[in-house]
């Protein structure tokens, strides 16, 4: 299976720590997207990628959250010093962006963080 | 800027009827595109339906249709001849090439 691949799927974690999430996108895709889902909600855009660019970070919920994609193939979204709000589901996404404008996004299964 | 508005949060269906999920939204953009995703229980979201903002004519998939209503920034789900693995989360998204914006979602229920 060639699918939007995230690890890990649930991580537990105390309060004030931090936390990295790794995303594996489908490997001919050049764009790379992270959401974050609380409970009951729909999925909200924290940032994407164009290969190694980041395109769009205004979006990130705080400072304390970033992201990379090093080589234009995985990325990683870390959390530092985690807060109780922050747990949720880290969703990750990637799409081939072609001229035509096309950009269909496939999700990954998302990273479940509960922090305690 | 872009808003997405999902108006029911629980819809429920007889096995092999049809529902229709609604969805709304709201957006500056001139050229953009608008989605249905389906997300099972603690299963990933897969893409069910599209449609480019810039056709008239509804996008249709098998048992999945849109009705596109432009003018109305309306963009509603109708799934014919229910079946139980329809059962999950349903999200109406809309983007412009970058990201997308979701509403809040619809629980379908699909009863036997």
């Amino acid at each position: 299976d060639t699918g939007v691949s995230q690890n890990p799927r649930h991580k537990i974690t105390k309060r004030g720590q931090n936390v990295t999430f790794r995303c594996d996108p489908i490997s001919e895709h050049n764009r790379l997207y992270w959401y974050r889902q609380t409970l009951g909600q729909g999925p909200e855009f924290l940032t994407y990628f164009q290969n190694e660019a980041q395109l769009e970070k205004s979006r990130l919920l705080s400072d304390r959250f970033s992201a990379e994609r090093p080589k234009g193939s995985f990325s990683t979204l870390e959390i530092q010093r985690t807060e109780q709000g922050d747990s949720a589901m880290y969703l990750c996404a990637s799409s081939l962006m072609t001229g035509e404008g096309k950009n269909i996004q496939y999700f990954g299964a998302g990273t479940r963080l509960s922090v305690l | 800027a872009q808003t997405v508005t999902q108006s029911q949060p629980e819809m429920s269906v007889q096995e092999a009827e049809t529902v229709t999920l609604s969805c709304t939204y709201d957006t500056s953009e001139s050229d953009y595109y608008l989605f249905w995703y389906k997300q099972p229980p603690s299963r990933q979201m897969i893409l069910v339906i599209r449609q480019e903002a810039y056709k008239q004519q509804n996008a249709t998939e098998n048992r999945f249709s849109v009705n596109f209503q432009k003018a109305a920034k309306s963009f509603s789900l109708k799934i014919s001849d229910s079946q139980l693995g329809d059962a999950a989360m349903y999200f109406c998204a809309a983007g412009a090439g970058n990201m997308l914006t979701f509403g809040g979602g619809t629980r379908l229920m699909v009863k036997p």
